[in-house]
């Protein structure tokens, strides 16, 4: 069983740029949500996917999007970088949109100079 | 709403002592709580969780939370501490998505768990 990878493991952009992370869920988890976790903080929650569609967002603002593909693998976009989008971003995924259990992926640290 | 409250961002014991992580939540619906662990530039690894039934819930590693809704309290604790427990623990509480069809965690600020040789 494979869990879930997140790519790239670092990236590096510039204030005002465009960012996209990438995620694939757990085998058999067709549900999947993004947490941003800035240093020092608890991760905070972004959106979740399920079934390609949007199924819930957190208190983010929209240059912050997502795309879920038909086999559940997710991105998070990103635009017009600001500096405090430097944080790790957290991945998880669970075999329905109400489970309990959330697996999450290693993180994409991203840096904004 | 949800929340947690992690008290205490860093705990050091001696390595075979108690260790003991506060969490405090706060829920307006029965909650299910968890306890994940964060290794240095890695993801959050599930520890335990408490749903429904026994209010003592036994994870990995030799760890084990006690749900008290009196106290609306998930402490985290392992009887003897082992230098491979160094790292952040966060506790979670589940909540509804407002599309009611979906969970989102609540997460505390974390707490960074030093074990002293």
């Amino acid at each position: 069983e494979t869990g879930v990878t997140q790519s790239p493991t670092h990236l590096i952009k510039t204030r005002g740029q465009q960012v996209t992370l990438r995620c694939s869920s757990q085998s058999g988890h067709n549900t999947v949500s993004w947490y941003q976790q800035a240093l020092g903080q608890g991760p905070q929650f972004i959106f979740q996917y399920y079934r390609e569609e949007e199924n819930g967002r957190g208190n983010f603002p929209p240059r912050f999007s997502g795309l879920q593909f038909p086999n559940y693998s997710s991105e998070l976009n990103v635009n017009a970088l600001e500096l405090d989008d430097s944080a790790l971003y957290l991945c998880a995924s669970s075999s329905a949109r109400g489970a309990l259990a959330q697996y999450f992926g290693p993180g994409t640290r991203l840096t904004v100079l | 709403a949800q929340s947690v409250t992690q008290l205490g961002s860093h705990v050091s014991v001696s390595e075979g002592a108690l260790v003991l992580l506060r969490c405090n939540y706060s829920s307006s619906v029965p909650p299910y709580l968890f306890w994940y662990v964060q290794y240095p530039n890695q993801g959050l690894q599930l520890l335990l969780k408490y749903t429904t039934g026994a209010t003592l819930v036994k994870g990995i590693n030799g760890f084990e939370a006690e749900f008290k809704k009196s106290e609306t309290s998930f402490h985290l604790t392992k009887p003897s501490a082992h230098m491979s427990d160094a790292a952040e623990y966060f506790c979670a509480v589940s909540g509804s998505l407002a599309s009611n069809t979906g969970n989102q965690f609540y997460f505390g600020t974390g707490t960074s768990l030093t074990v002293i040789p």
